[in-house]
């Protein structure tokens, strides 16, 4: 959904670099959610955020941090990348109902740490 | 444990057939289910959602879903299966206030491959 915005698509580092990954929308909605998705496993949840002040952590945020800077934009990082943060890293976004919203992906960033 | 399962790792189908992906819920109290699609190299797409009402909830390109709060399930039903509907298939669930889950929990995902 070009609504729903990720960069960069495609990244492969090395182990220990510092990597950040970063979701703009145009939807205009205040909640916005970091996911990754693994073979077999589904989608774990990183981080959320229900507004620009408010930053949870998901059921897997260690290893990674994120800044809300703006209500169209979520940033994702990985401060020492490791290779079992191989994967494909989802951004989302709902409006301000909560439990009963729709979530809207990005493309996804398939991030490959060597 | 609070959970949603997806119990089958892959369903095949034959093109005009019916097809079926399942999905069950552990929860207490009422929760919310959604059911998403992937497509090969896609972000996740919303087909439907179940809040309340009627147990039958009708989706996006042809999906349906029945709620069963006795055998706690949400399962994807399409009277007419089409290959264009090969995907990856989550289900997810919204849990209730005071769960401590603030966002979505999402299954480990059925395949769905239509053979022509």
């Amino acid at each position: 959904d070009a609504d729903v915005t990720q960069t960069p698509r495609n990244r492969i580092t090395k182990t220990g670099k510092r990597i950040m990954l970063e979701c703009s929308q145009t939807k205009g909605h205040d909640r916005m959610y970091w996911y990754r998705q693994d073979p077999g496993l589904g989608l774990r949840l990183i981080y959320y955020s229900f507004d620009v002040k408010d930053i949870n952590k998901g059921e897997i945020s260690d290893g990674y941090s994120v800044s809300r800077q703006a209500q169209a934009k979520f940033s994702l990082s990985l401060e020492s990348a490791i290779p079992n943060q191989t994967a494909l890293y989802f951004c989302a976004t709902s409006e301000g109902q909560g439990r009963r919203d729709e979530q809207f992906f990005g493309p996804g960033t398939r991030l490959t740490v060597l | 444990a609070q959970s949603v399962a997806q119990p089958e790792d892959q369903v095949n189908v034959a093109e005009g057939n019916p097809l079926t992906v399942k999905c069950t819920y552990s929860v207490s109290g009422n929760p919310y289910l959604f059911w998403y699609v992937q497509y090969p190299n896609r972000g996740l797409q919303f087909l439907l959602k179940y809040i309340t009402g009627d147990n039958l909830v009708k989706g996006s390109y042809g999906f349906e879903a029945e709620f069963n709060k006795s055998q706690t399930s949400f399962h994807l039903k399409k009277p007419s299966a089409l290959v264009s509907d090969s995907a990856l298939y989550f289900c997810a669930v919204s849990f209730p206030p005071g769960t401590g889950r603030r966002a979505l929990t999402f299954g480990s995902g059925t395949r769905l491959q239509v053979q022509p």
